[in-house]
């Protein structure tokens, strides 16, 4: 298909982890990207990762790439409160333009 | 470093209106792209621009849509003729070729509501 999915909706409680799953579709991606958006604003770069690479780590953020799979995951360390929001994975295609998923609402419970 | 800066941020207009929205992005970067974002989606490329040349617009929704940068550092994004299915949030991201990740660097939107 064409389309990056995200499962829509995960909740978590304060201090668990969370981990927020995609699948892509264009093997040939050069960059895969997670955001974050909150409501009303506009999207926060969180972390890339390069398509050769298996895993990135950037403070509580840790990407894991499956290239066989064509599977991108974020996993959030302690999460908090603040980390309630949308997360979208997004891969660039060709140009230097993004194809997005729908994203994945995270609530976060005290 | 100031970031991706968009005018308006809300903008309520009849049916029929024109109407067009700014963007300032990132000062040395070199290329522009908007999106589009509906309710319940992710965003949705419309066009990109490298410096002034406009490299992709096979994108644009309709031929009512049209977006300009003329001296390859501000951009407008002008609909024609709004209708209601226009409204959206429009985004614009701005970006450094050749830099390593080459990400999108997003402004706040301008939120169209058209009634």
């Amino acid at each position: 298909g064409e389309d990056v999915e995200q499962s829509l909706f995960l909740s978590v409680r304060e201090g668990d982890s969370s981990v927020i799953n995609c699948t892509y579709t264009d093997s040939s991606s050069t960059y895969l990207y997670w955001y974050k958006q909150e409501p009303g604003a506009g999207l926060q770069l969180l972390t890339y990762i390069f398509s050769n690479m298996d895993m990135k780590q950037d403070q509580r953020l840790t990407v894991l790439l499956n290239k066989k799979d064509k599977h991108l995951s974020l996993r959030i360390a302690d999460t908090q409160t603040g980390d309630s929001a949308i997360y979208f994975c997004a891969e660039r295609r060709g140009y230097s333009t993004l194809t997005f998923g729908k994203g994945t609402m995270l609530l976060v419970s005290p | 470093d100031t970031g991706v800066s968009q005018d308006p941020r809300h903008k309520i207009t009849k049916r029929g209106q024109n109407v067009t929205f700014r963007c300032d992005p990132i000062s040395e970067h070199n290329r522009l792209y908007w999106y589009r974002q509906t309710l319940g989606q992710g965003p949705e490329f419309l066009t990109y621009f490298q410096n002034e040349a406009q490299l992709e617009k096979s994108r644009l929704l309709s031929d009512r849509f049209s977006a300009e940068r003329p001296k390859g550092s501000f951009s407008t994004l002008e609909i024609q003729r709004t209708e209601q299915g226009d409204s959206a949030m429009y985004l614009c991201a701005s970006s450094l070729a050749g830099r390593a990740g080459e990400s999108n660097f997003f402004g706040p939107g301008t939120r169209l509501t058209v009634l």
